[in-house]
C-alpha cells in the first residue's frame, strides 16, 4: 500500500525556518517525482515544489523561490522542504504527493503537516 | 490569482448533471494535460481525473472531463450528497516551469 506521511509542521515565528519531511512508503520511491503542495486556511490548493526521482530537476512557485528549498533522499525514500524566511502568508497544511514525471498528475497523497507563522 | 480560471462556486439537486470550467492559456492547459483533483472536508485532495480525461481505478464512471483549446471541463452526473467537494484543476505550466492549479470550485448538493 502507497503511503507519504509528512512530519515536521509546527507553529514558527515570522522569519523563522522549519523544515517538513514525508516518508515513502509502498513504492519504488526513486521511479517518481514528487512534490509540495499546500493549502492556507479558505484559500484553494497551491502547488509549491517539484523534484524529479533524481533530484536533477528542481521547481519551485514563485510565492517560495529563494525561501523554500526540496530535496530528497532516496536511500531513504524520504522527501524535504526547508522553509526560510517564513511569513504569515505560509500559514497552510503542506502536502506531499507523487507523480510520475514532475509534470505528470499526482496520484497519491498525504494527510498533510501543519505549518503556522505567527507570533 | 489562479493561472487557471474555475468558477468559485456550483451547485445541484440530487440526480442532476454538473459541470465546471477550467480555463487557462497554451502554456498550460492548451499544451498539457489537464488534471481535476477532489479534496472532500478534512481530507486529503484525490486524483479524479488524469491526461484530461482518464479515470483511475475505482472512480465512479459518474465522472467525466474533456478539454478543447486552453478549456477543460469537468462533468458529475447522477449528483449525489457524497459529491459535496473542493474540485481543482491542473496542469504543467511550461513558462513558469511548474504545476497550477485553479483557484477551486466548491460544489454544493442542495
Amino acid at each position: 500500500e502507497v503511503q507519504l506521511v509528512e512530519s515536521g509542521g509546527g507553529l514558527v515565528q515570522p522569519g523563522g525556518s522549519l523544515r517538513l519531511s514525508c516518508a515513502a512508503s509502498g513504492f519504488s520511491f526513486d521511479d517518481y517525482a514528487m512534490h509540495w503542495v499546500r493549502r492556507a486556511p479558505g484559500k484553494g490548493l497551491e502547488w509549491v515544489s517539484g523534484i524529479s526521482w533524481n533530484s536533477g530537476g528542481l521547481h519551485y512557485a514563485d510565492s517560495v523561490k529563494g525561501r523554500f528549498t526540496i530535496s530528497r533522499d532516496n536511500a531513504k525514500n524520504s522527501l524535504y522542504l526547508q522553509m526560510n524566511s517564513l511569513r504569515p502568508e505560509d500559514t497552510a497544511l503542506y502536502y506531499c504527493a507523487r507523480s510520475l514525471g514532475v509534470a505528470g498528475h499526482m496520484d497519491y497523497w498525504g494527510q498533510g503537516a501543519l505549518v503556522t507563522v505567527s507570533s | 490569482q489562479s493561472l487557471l480560471t474555475q468558477p468559485p462556486s456550483a451547485s445541484g439537486t440530487p440526480g442532476q448533471r454538473v459541470t465546471i470550467s477550467c480555463s487557462g492559456s497554451r502554456s498550460n492547459v492548451g499544451g498539457n494535460y489537464v488534471n481535476w483533483y477532489q479534496q472532500l472536508p478534512g481530507t486529503a485532495p484525490k486524483l479524479l481525473i488524469y491526461r484530461n480525461n482518464q479515470r483511475p481505478s475505482g472512480v465512479s464512471d459518474r465522472f467525466s472531463a474533456s478539454k478543447s483549446g486552453t478549456s477543460a471541463s469537468l462533468a458529475i452526473s447522477g449528483l449525489r450528497s457524497e459529491d459535496e467537494a473542493d474540485y481543482y484543476c491542473a496542469a504543467w505550466d511550461d513558462s513558469l516551469s511548474g504545476q497550477v492549479f485553479g483557484g477551486g470550485t466548491k460544489l454544493t448538493v442542495l
